[in-house]
């Protein structure tokens, strides 16, 4: 059992659509994160979520909006896909945002065309 | 505002040597936490080791050490006896006190036989 699952795994959709990632976790853990990952730039926070309903920006959240209704799912977004969000997406969740650690997903290969 | 910095793109190491990686960050936080993650070519993100901004020891893994210069702003992770499976990407993480996680470049090391 993982505790935190992407989905889905990869994804190719066309320049102008809208595409929602999923991110779900069965460990209960208060923090979850979004990230993009880039050669050259290595992670880059896109949006975190600090509890139901609580999320804040990150790095670079320009055409990306997220939502987190329950504690298990965190949902992100990309309201017209571009070709340069084409990257690898990770989530990642953490109990406290602390010292107690990260736990990540294995990522979602997006493609836009 | 928080930034991490990873000034090697690429380190070579010999294996059984030593090899140190660079890490700098800047926060005005003084409650902060410092983390080193290995992604091999598989694309997982592996955690190897925290430090506390209070904590007074350095921290340390089996093979893996961070030495934490606080006035310096410096986190630098150094593994002993390299090992071929060491050869990966290795990303410095700063957590501040929102719970906010952000990743420096990457260094990518390579040891050789």
């Amino acid at each position: 059992d993982a505790g935190i699952t992407q989905s889905p795994r990869h994804k190719v959709t066309e320049t102008g659509t809208p595409v929602t990632l999923r991110c779900h976790q069965t460990e209960n853990h208060r923090y979850m994160y979004w990230y993009r990952q880039d050669p050259g730039h290595g992670l880059r926070l896109i949006h975190y979520s600090y509890g139901v309903k609580d999320t804040d920006k990150g790095e670079v959240s320009d055409g990306y909006s997220v939502s987190r209704s329950k504690t298990e799912d965190f949902l992100l977004t990309l309201e017209s896909a571009t070709s340069s969000q084409t990257s690898v997406y990770f989530c990642a969740i953490s109990p406290s945002g602390g010292g107690d650690g990260y736990t990540f997903g294995s990522g979602t290969r997006l493609t836009v065309v | 505002a928080q930034k991490i910095t990873q000034t090697q793109p690429g380190m070579f190491v010999q294996e059984k040597e030593a090899v140190t990686l660079d890490c700098t960050y800047d926060t005005s936080d003084p409650s902060y936490g410092l983390f080193w993650y290995k992604q091999p070519s598989s694309g997982e993100m592996i955690f190897l080791i925290y430090q506390g901004s209070y904590d007074q020891q350095n921290a340390t893994e089996g093979r893996y050490s961070l030495n934490f210069q606080k006035a310096r702003k410096s986190a630098n992770l150094v593994i002993s006896a390299s090992q071929l499976g060491d050869s990966a990407m290795y990303f410095c993480a700063m957590r501040a006190n929102t719970g906010k996680l952000i990743f420096g470049q990457g260094t990518t090391l390579q040891v050789k036989p």
